[in-house]
């Protein structure tokens, strides 16, 4: 019930495509679903976040699709760029203590963007 | 102003030793957590800590112990290295009751 099961686990997309990575949880005690990018030799960076109180959020070219319903939430990537080569975590976390919670984290998507 | 430090950035280790990581968080934050990344996986929780008390531990055995020191520094220790303990670890700081991990650029260690 703690997993969070990403897909696909790489993705090849053309320079101005769109990308697009799902996730599905099972506890729906989880509240708080960010996405991480990370480049080689360097840590996780925060993306974008979400909670289930809205079912969409933008930020810029990146946009976060939610169903609570169905349990799952996706990342768009619109324009790809050669430059979003990395690869791509979604995560889960309960705020249960109100605090900096821990999180559980996919499997990792590698996205490749083509010049 | 500088992020998450981690050191050393790269360690080769023998089964049955221990080892010890450090990091800094990132200034204004006081509370540090601990992942694990082993290769082409996402990372793993190990623990988390607030006021020098480790406050949220994940699935991992005694041999990993940690501290936290009154600047908010934390280190990571392993005892009794296993060839399995190879990974990527990463500390992650941030302000307690505000959420938002700034990650390090992590530990590669080696056990062989």
């Amino acid at each position: 019930q703690q997993q969070v099961k990403q897909s696909p686990q790489s993705l090849i997309v053309q320079k101005g495509g769109i990308s697009i990575i799902n996730c599905a949880y099972e506890n729906t005690a989880f509240d708080y679903f960010p996405w991480y990018q990370q480049f080689p030799g360097k840590g996780p960076a925060l993306l974008i976040a979400i909670r289930p109180d809205v079912s969409e959020k933008k930020e810029g070219r990146f946009t976060i699709s939610f169903n609570k319903s169905a349990k799952q939430f996706s990342l768009h990537i619109m324009d790809s760029q050669p430059g979003d080569s990395a690869t791509y975590f979604c995560a889960a976390s309960m705020s249960s203590w109100g605090g900096s919670e821990k999180l559980v984290f996919g499997k990792g998507t590698k996205l490749t963007v083509n010049p | 102003d500088a992020g998450v430090t981690q050191s050393p950035t790269h360690l080769i280790k023998t089964r049955g030793q221990q080892v010890t990581l450090r990091c800094s968080p990132k200034s204004g934050h006081d509370t540090v957590s601990w992942y694990q990344q082993a290769l082409g996986q996402g990372p793993q929780f190990i623990f988390q800590y607030y006021e020098e008390e480790e406050r949220q531990r994940g699935n991992f055995p005694d041999r990993f112990s940690g501290h936290q020191f009154p600047n908010y520094s934390s280190e990571l220790n392993v005892n009794a290295l296993l060839l399995g303990d190879s990974a990527l670890y990463l500390c992650a700081s941030s302000l307690n009751l505000v959420g938002g991990y700034t990650f390090g650029s992590g530990t590669r260690l080696t056990v062989v």
